[in-house]
């Protein structure tokens, strides 16, 4: 499947293919991290989250991990239907603080 | 459950106006975070509250400002409108909020187009 270096704003895959989105979050005191979904014209939609005592979490067709070493989250979307095609956002959280979000990566899916 | 909804959904002003917007949280969430949206900044986070107390602010000047009700339900304003304004302003609630660290839900947005 394809996959994205740390943050790139696109990424273009096949119907099929699996899907590999990054981020680099800035707080190492952050401990609970979300992944969003944003569909044009539509507010962001939860997809998967995981504490920092987990290293991955699975749902469905989604995957995320965590590495607090390097400070590197990915979500993981197998077998990417046109359907997810929208934009994906990094949050980072830690207790009494804000959600931080990261830049955000356009999937694109072609069938 | 109903999801998070906001209204209006669209709004155009003229600089130097000012402007409110509402926010209905989930049922059972107290909490409610509004964040502005644009193309060169991102998601950046104005303000949190909880049983109508402000517990976070995000750094915004003072022309936004917002407020809680008893029923959960929140308004944010803003004063003296500029063209930067322009944004998409989302709401987004939870249960306990940041001082929980979970998940927030976020509702569709007010696009706000300042001319």
């Amino acid at each position: 499947g394809e996959s994205v270096g740390l943050h790139l704003p696109t990424l273009s895959v096949q119907e099929g293919d699996n899907s590999i989105i990054n981020c680099a979050y800035s707080n190492s005191a952050s401990d609970y991290f979300i992944w969003y979904k944003q569909e044009s014209g539509k507010g962001p939609q939860f997809i998967i989250d995981i504490r920092s005592n987990m290293d991955k979490r699975q749902g469905q067709r989604v995957t995320v991990l965590l590495n607090k070493t390097v400070k590197h989250l990915s979500l993981q979307i197998a077998a990417t239907q046109p359907g997810d095609s929208a934009v994906y956002f990094c949050a980072e959280n830690q207790a009494g603080t804000a959600l931080i979000f990261g830049k955000g990566t356009t999937l694109s899916v072609s069938s | 459950k109903a999801g998070v909804t906001q209204t209006p959904r669209y709004l155009i002003k003229t600089r130097g106006q000012q402007v409110t917007l509402s926010c209905s949280p989930i049922s059972g969430h107290r909490s409610v975070s509004w964040y502005q949206q644009t193309p060169g900044q991102g998601l950046q986070f104005l303000f949190e509250y909880f049983s109508e107390t402000q517990r976070n602010k995000g750094n915004f000047p003072g022309r936004f400002s917002g407020r809680q009700f008893s029923n959960s339900r929140s308004e944010m304003n803003v004063s003296t409108l500029e063209l930067g304004d322009s944004a998409l302003y989302l709401c987004a609630s939870s249960q306990v909020g940041l001082a929980g660290a979970e998940t927030q839900y976020f509702g569709p947005g007010t696009r706000l187009l300042v001319l």
